[in-house]
């Protein structure tokens, strides 16, 4: 098992662009989340998923789309990316029924000029 | 305002040294759980508590749940070199499920040898 990768490791972007970071996860978990992580911020919950077809909101969502068509992948969409969105940022998974062990991906940093 | 505080932020100590980090709030949480994070990899789970007053150890990390499940402590013993990272913190508030977690700040360890 890949466990759950990330793509790409590493991204700059202009203010104003769009790009969509992937996360993938080979273990048929049901839940999957987006997390970023700012120094001293430990991380933040932008958007998660129960399941397939299911979205829902985390602690700073704005700026930031989900989808999730499949099991597998949960791609994160950023709309138009502003500096204050320069972070790393962390996908997990988490099978239901250990709700609170939650496998992280490798991270992506994200720098926006 | 961090749901979830963590104390100290910064520990520097030397090889053999023992260390205790705290995380405390004020709010009750189902359950809480330890990740050790090292630089440019995602977080990994070192252990859950999920009982007030439970204790648990794994090899010379010996984690702690508060009886009224508001806070909780890391107590290393013995600290190696390869202990350094960042330990977090994390609490599921309130029962909802699936993972829904909340982030300490963090607190870096460096041990030197």
């Amino acid at each position: 098992n890949a466990g759950v990768t990330q793509t790409p490791k590493f991204q700059v972007l202009k203010t104003g662009q769009s790009m969509t970071l992937q996360c993938a996860q080979d273990m048929n978990h049901e839940y999957m989340s987006w997390y970023r992580q700012d120094p001293g911020m430990g991380l933040r919950l932008i958007h998660y998923s129960v399941g397939a077809g299911i979205t829902d909101q985390g602690e700073v969502p704005n700026g930031y789309n989900v989808s999730r068509s499949t099991t597998e992948d949960f791609p994160l969409r950023l709309l138009s990316a502003a500096p204050s969105q320069t972070s790393v940022y962390f996908c997990a998974s988490s099978p239901a029924y250990l709700s609170y062990e939650q496998y992280f991906g490798p991270g992506t940093r994200l720098t926006v000029t | 305002t961090q749901l979830l505080e963590q104390s100290p932020q910064f520990l520097s100590i030397q090889e053999g040294e023992n260390l205790t980090v705290y995380c405390n709030s004020s709010s009750v949480f189902s359950s809480l759980q330890w990740y050790r994070q090292e630089p440019g990899e995602g977080p990994v789970l070192l252990v859950t508590v999920v009982t007030g007053g439970e204790v648990k150890k794994l090899k010379r990390l010996t984690f702690q749940f508060g009886d009224a499940r508001k806070d909780s402590s890391l107590h290393i013993t013995a600290a190696q070199p390869g202990d350094t990272g960042l330990y977090l913190c994390a609490g599921e508030v309130g029962g909802t499920s699936y993972g829904k977690l909340t982030f300490g700040q963090g607190t870096i360890l460096t041990v030197h040898p």
